[in-house]
C-alpha cells in the first residue's frame, strides 16, 4: 500500500517568516502534486512534479521532488496571511488514483 | 472553459437511506475520479471512471457505486448510509493524456 506522510500536521507562524512542509513515502511515485484547500472547498492544484530532483517555483512557493521520487517539499518564503490553508501532497494522478497525505494545516498570523 | 461542478453542495440524510451525488467534468475531460474526505483527513480514493467503465477502485464496500455518462458526467451512489459516511465527497476530472486531476468544490454529506 502506498502511503504519504506529511509533516508537520499543523503549523502556525507570523507573517514574513519562512516555512517548509515535507511529504515522505517509502514508495516511488511517477508524479507528485501539491494542492491547497480552503475550508468547504475542493483542493486546488498548485504544481505537478515529475522528474527526480525537479524544482519548480510559483512566486514565493518552491516545490522540490526528491531524487528517488519518494519525497517532496514545499517551501514558502515570506509567508502572508493569504497563504493560510490546508496543503496536501498527492502521488500518482491522471489515469491512476491519487494517494494523498493527511495534509498540513498552515496558519499565517498578521 | 467550465471547471468541475458538483451537486448538491450540502446534503443531510438519515442512517440507512440512499444518496446520489452528481459531478460534471471539466470540458474535454473524459476521466472522473471520486474521493471521500473525512474531517481533518486527506481525500481517500473511492473509484475512477473512464469511457463509462469503472477503471480502478479503492478500499470501499460495494454499497458505494458509480456511473459515468456519454457526456463524461458522473454519479456516486451510496446505499444503506452509515454515520461514518459523513464526509466531503470530491469529484476530480482528468484530460486525455494528462496526469493532473482537477477537483470540484465537493458535496458535504451529513448522515444522522
Amino acid at each position: 500500500t502506498q502511503l504519504l506522510e506529511q509533516s508537520p500536521q499543523f503549523l502556525s507562524i507570523q507573517e514574513g517568516e519562512n516555512l517548509t512542509v515535507y511529504c515522505n513515502s517509502s514508495s516511488v511515485f511517477s508524479s507528485l502534486q501539491w494542492y491547497r484547500q480552503e475550508p468547504g472547498e475542493g483542493p486546488v492544484l498548485l504544481v505537478t512534479v515529475v522528474t527526480g530532483g525537479e524544482v519548480k517555483k510559483l512566486k514565493r512557493l518552491t516545490f522540490q521532488f526528491g531524487d528517488a521520487r519518494k519525497d517532496s517539499s514545499l517551501h514558502i518564503t515570506a509567508a502572508q496571511p493569504g497563504d493560510t490553508g490546508l496543503y496536501l501532497c498527492a502521488g500518482g494522478g491522471g489515469a491512476q488514483k491519487l494517494v494523498f497525505g493527511q495534509g498540513t494545516r498552515l496558519t499565517i498570523n498578521p | 472553459e467550465t471547471g468541475v461542478t458538483q451537486s448538491p453542495t450540502h446534503l443531510i440524510k438519515t442512517r440507512g437511506q440512499q444518496v446520489t451525488l452528481r459531478c460534471s467534468s471539466q470540458s474535454g475531460h473524459n476521466t472522473v475520479s471520486w474521493y471521500q474526505q473525512a474531517l481533518g483527513q486527506g481525500p481517500q480514493f473511492i473509484f475512477q471512471y473512464y469511457r463509462e467503465e469503472e477503471n480502478g477502485r479503492g478500499n470501499f464496500p460495494p454499497r458505494f457505486s458509480g456511473l459515468q455518462f456519454p457526456n463524461y458526467s458522473s454519479e456516486l451512489n451510496v446505499n444503506a448510509l452509515e454515520l461514518d459516511d459523513s464526509a466531503l465527497y470530491l469529484c476530480a476530472s482528468t484530460g486525455q493524456g494528462s496526469n493532473e486531476q482537477y477537483f470540484g468544490p465537493g458535496t458535504r454529506l451529513t448522515v444522522t
